[in-house]
């Protein structure tokens, strides 16, 4: 079974720029969860997307956004970069969570993201 | 809003050893799921093991348990027979019933020394 995909593995942008990253899920998931994990800051919890809807967001600012496809496959844009946005973006994904179930959350290998 | 806190930045074990990782949390939830993942030098972070909140028996996952304390809300892990393959960074994290965010704590770096 193929584990969750991430794409690209590095990304190296200017500040200001736009950058997008690809996360697709496994097969029959259909939450996906967007974490970023910057140096110092530990892993902070960015979106929870399912059903195409997003259901949940983490403290950060509106430049954070993104989507989720029909084939449950899921981008995260991030608009006007800035240097503290360098950091490691991992995608994760889960079977879609029942009233008072929560499941498993497995991770991608990550997209290292570099603004400069 | 819950809070996880692991205390230990780094350990070391000697291989074949045992070693416990600590995790402390906070929340007013009642029903919730706790998760130790690891993260070794190639950044994908690996499930280890879950814990319910309701069940009181601790889990087990072959060389690795949990030592789960409700009232005191303590969540540790416990790796038996320490391989140089387990060294890696260890996050303890919570999570909410019906899906949600995971919460996760500073992590904990442990060395394995043959």
């Amino acid at each position: 079974e193929a584990g969750v995909t991430q794409s690209p593995t590095h990304l190296i942008k200017t500040r200001g720029q736009q950058a997008t990253l690809r996360c697709s899920p496994i097969s029959g998931h259909t939450s996906v969860y967007w974490y970023q994990q910057a140096l110092g800051l530990g892993l902070q919890f960015l979106l929870w997307y399912d059903e195409g809807e997003e259901r949940n967001r983490g403290n950060f600012p509106p430049r954070f956004s993104g989507r989720q496809f029909p084939n449950y496959s899921s981008e995260l844009n991030v608009n006007a970069l800035e240097l503290e946005d360098s950091a490691l973006y991992l995608c994760a994904s889960s079977l879609r969570p029942g009233q008072g179930v929560t499941y498993e959350q497995y991770f991608g290998p990550g997209t290292r993201l570099t603004v400069t | 809003a819950q809070t996880v806190t692991q205390s230990q930045p780094e350990m070391s074990v000697q291989e074949a050893e045992t070693v416990t990782l600590s995790c402390t949390y906070d929340t007013s939830e009642s029903d919730y799921y706790l998760f130790w993942y690891k993260q070794p030098p190639s950044r994908q972070m690996i499930l280890v093991i879950r814990q319910e909140a309701y069940k009181q028996q601790n889990a087990t996952e072959n060389r690795f348990s949990v030592n789960f304390q409700k009232a005191a809300k303590s969540f540790s892990l416990k790796i038996s027979d320490s391989q140089l393959g387990d060294a890696a960074m260890y996050f303890c994290a919570f999570s909410e019933t019906s899906g949600s965010r995971l919460t996760f704590g500073e992590g904990t770096q442990l060395t394995v020394n043959p």
